[in-house]
């Protein structure tokens, strides 16, 4: 069984539309996190949720909203896409108090 | 403010040779150090992780990493090389527990390994 699972791993769209991505873990942790690789591959965290709560947000532009439903699921929305926001999007895991985090497989966004 | 540096953006072994991959960390407060590695399309994957116990970590794959304080430093190292270590490795520091638990990355290292 996969860990953390985002969908889709491929994403492929226009500028100006919007997009989602959804994270899901299985490893009953509490806090979540949505981290972006730019093309240089150099990862930087963007926003993180623990119990539902949003304790990280980092400076996202207005456009990304990041949603979590419940503790196992944290989706990301974009806005009105443009060229900079192609790059490749990870949702992480771990439980607050621990020092591992569990990463997904990423989602490679590409907007032309 | 944590910040880590990695020194090289590019490193290329010979397969069997020694592998090291240098990190310098930056922290106000005791560091929790990781090094993560990224395999083509994949995500990430954790290596090791000194969390302020033993300062010689032991990680999967062969790879260890030595906390040094005096250096700031936690370099990666495997005796070592094979084929199948080719990809991108990143170092990383983050809060202590119960903090946010966010973690902060290396620019990262290509680990290139030629048969």
């Amino acid at each position: 069984d996969t860990a953390v699972s985002q969908t889709p791993k491929y994403l492929v769209t226009q500028m100006g539309n919007d997009k989602s991505i959804k994270c899901e873990q299985n490893l009953g942790h509490d806090t979540m996190y949505w981290y972006k690789q730019d093309s240089k591959k150099f990862l930087k965290i963007m926003f993180s949720y623990n119990n539902k709560e949003l304790i990280i947000n980092e400076t996202v532009p207005n456009r990304f909203s990041p949603k979590s439903p419940d503790k196992a699921h944290l989706n990301l929305h974009i806005n009105s896409l443009e060229l900079g926001d192609s790059a490749v999007y990870f949702c992480a895991s771990s439980q607050r108090g621990s020092t591992e985090a569990f990463f997904g497989q990423g989602t490679r966004l590409t907007v032309v | 403010a944590q910040s880590v540096t990695q020194l090289g953006s590019h490193v290329s072994v010979s397969e069997g040779a020694l592998v090291l991959l240098r990190c310098n960390y930056s922290s106000s407060v005791p560091p929790y150090l990781f090094w993560y590695v990224q395999y083509p399309n994949q995500g990430l994957q954790l290596l090791l992780k000194y969390t302020s116990a033993a300062t010689l970590v032991k990680g999967i794959n062969g790879f260890e990493a030595e906390f040094k304080k005096s250096e700031t430093s936690f370099h990666l190292t495997k005796p070592s090389a094979h084929m199948s270590d080719a990809a991108e490795y990143f170092c990383a520091v983050s809060d202590p527990p119960g903090n946010t638990g966010k973690l902060i990355f290396g620019q990262g290292t290509t680990l290139q390994v030629k048969p």
